[in-house]
């Protein structure tokens, strides 16, 4: 069974860097049949699609958030990481890292349980 | 990027009743669309990829159809258990966008 788990601060300050780590079990993120994502939902909104890490640690990013956003992957530790610079309010959300398809049809499958990370000085 | 309408927004209806949530897309995305259902406090849940195909072990009562620019997600005999927010999203191209979901509520 395929696991995924969020963590990091859950507080982090205006201006400063948002990061997350996932760490994933039963599946590795060498694999290169999958895409390793992050997606984000502030509280009571809709889903926003940040962006993936593929495991050659190609990236691609929302143009929305494309200059404050970094992706990296760890096959050692069998970990993907996010960092979000210069955050600010709007940043607070619930953070899901989320296995992709890397074949069509695409999915995304499972899902982790999300980390809530609350902008705040 | 390509945008997503979901509608309706929200919807209540009754244990039995036959639901029908839409998604339209501003382009064509063939049929490179999912559903998932979110229930209070939890992650997305996979019900539906590539338009049409049931995720395994999601009850058959789901069903999803469309191609193009028009998708539907059908419940055929809505339970409690269905009470949730569902969401579309295109898989197309990038950025990947979602729709704005729609809440159903039981009656």
């Amino acid at each position: 069974q395929v696991q995924l788990q969020e963590s990091g601060p859950g507080l982090v300050k205006p201006s400063e860097t948002l990061s997350l780590t996932c760490t994933v079990s039963g599946a590795s993120v060498s694999s290169g049949t999958y895409y390793w994502c992050w997606i984000r939902q502030p509280p009571g909104k809709g889903l926003e699609w940040i962006g993936y890490v593929y495991h050659t640690g190609s990236t691609n990013y929302n143009p929305s958030l494309k200059s404050r956003v970094t992706m990296s992957i760890d096959t050692s530790k069998n970990q993907f990481s996010l960092k979000l610079n210069s955050v600010t309010a709007a940043d607070t959300a619930v953070y899901y890292c989320v296995r992709r398809s890397g074949i069509t049809p695409n999915w995304f499958d499972p899902w982790g349980q999300g980390s809530l990370v609350t902008v705040s000085s | 990027a390509i945008q997503m309408t979901q509608s309706p927004s929200s919807l209540s209806a009754s244990v039995g009743d036959r639901v029908t949530i839409t998604c339209r897309a501003s382009q064509g995305i063939k049929n490179d669309l999912g559903w998932y259902q979110q229930k209070p406090g939890k992650a997305p849940k996979l019900l539906i990829y590539g338009a049409s195909s049931l995720q395994s072990g999601v009850p058959s009562r789901f069903s999803g159809s469309g191609s193009g620019t028009d998708f539907t997600l059908t419940i055929s005999s809505l339970q409690p258990e269905d009470s949730a927010t569902y969401y579309c999203l295109q898989d197309y191209n990038y950025p990947l966008t979602f729709g704005g979901g729609t809440k159903v509520e039981i009656k």
